[in-house]
């Protein structure tokens, strides 16, 4: 039971490129989220799914996309990728949503 | 919209003291739930106690205890007897659909 893991762990892009961050959870979880963690901001809520095909915007949602085909699954694309997204980011999966949060090691992502 | 203020950025402490983390919290909902997590220097998020808004009962495990008074909207973290290994940012969250962080409290632990 590896619970939920992200890859990469680290990532340097140049502003504009794109990519995904990759998400899993192994737990059979209905709900699944993403954050991302600035200094002195705590954690905020990008987007979040509460089941496959099921997706809706969190706090800061713009620059992102998600979506979810598979229940295991929630990728995060950076569709243009701005110094402004540099941050950690952790995905986190629970049964339904009020329940704890499991969250994955996190992504460190730097963007010059 | 619903809002969590830890209003204590940063907490330091000797080894042994008790010390106590406030969490104030706003929400127009009835049913909701209020989470602790802890980071430790690490960087993982470690889930602490989560409490659904119809239990005030305090809960106490080891050295922490978590006292809930919906009359002031509060979720406080105390933790007994202070260890260095205490060292962590504490989170207060607050969750119906969406999981809402507060911005954290450093608390050193000093030897």
């Amino acid at each position: 039971n590896a619970g939920v893991t992200q890859t990469p762990k680290f990532q340097v892009l140049k502003t504009g490129q794109s990519m995904t961050l990759q998400c899993a959870q192994d737990m059979n979880h209905e709900y699944m989220s993403w954050y991302r963690q600035d200094p002195g901001m705590g954690l905020r809520l990008i987007h979040y799914s509460v089941g496959a095909g099921i997706t809706d915007q969190g706090e800061v949602p713009n620059g992102y996309n998600v979506s979810r085909s598979t229940t295991e699954d929630f990728p995060l694309r950076l569709l243009s990728a701005a110094p402004s997204q540099t941050s950690v980011y952790f995905c986190a999966s629970s049964y339904y949503r009020g329940y704890e949060q499991y969250f994955g090691p996190g992504t460190r992502l730097t963007v010059t | 919209a619903q809002k969590v203020t830890q209003a204590q950025t940063e907490i330091s402490v000797v080894e042994k003291e008790d010390v106590t983390l406030d969490c104030v919290y706003e929400t127009r909902d009835t049913t909701y739930y209020l989470f602790w997590y802890k980071q430790p220097p690490s960087g993982e998020l470690v889930f602490l106690i989560r409490r659904n808004s119809f239990d005030e009962q305090n809960e106490i495990s080891g050295r922490y205890s978590w006292n809930f008074q919906k009359s002031t909207s509060s979720f406080n973290f105390t933790i007994t007897a202070s260890q260095v290994v205490d060292s962590a940012v504490y989170f207060c969250a607050l969750s119906n659909y969406k999981l809402t962080f507060g911005k954290g409290t450093l608390l050193t632990v000093n030897p």
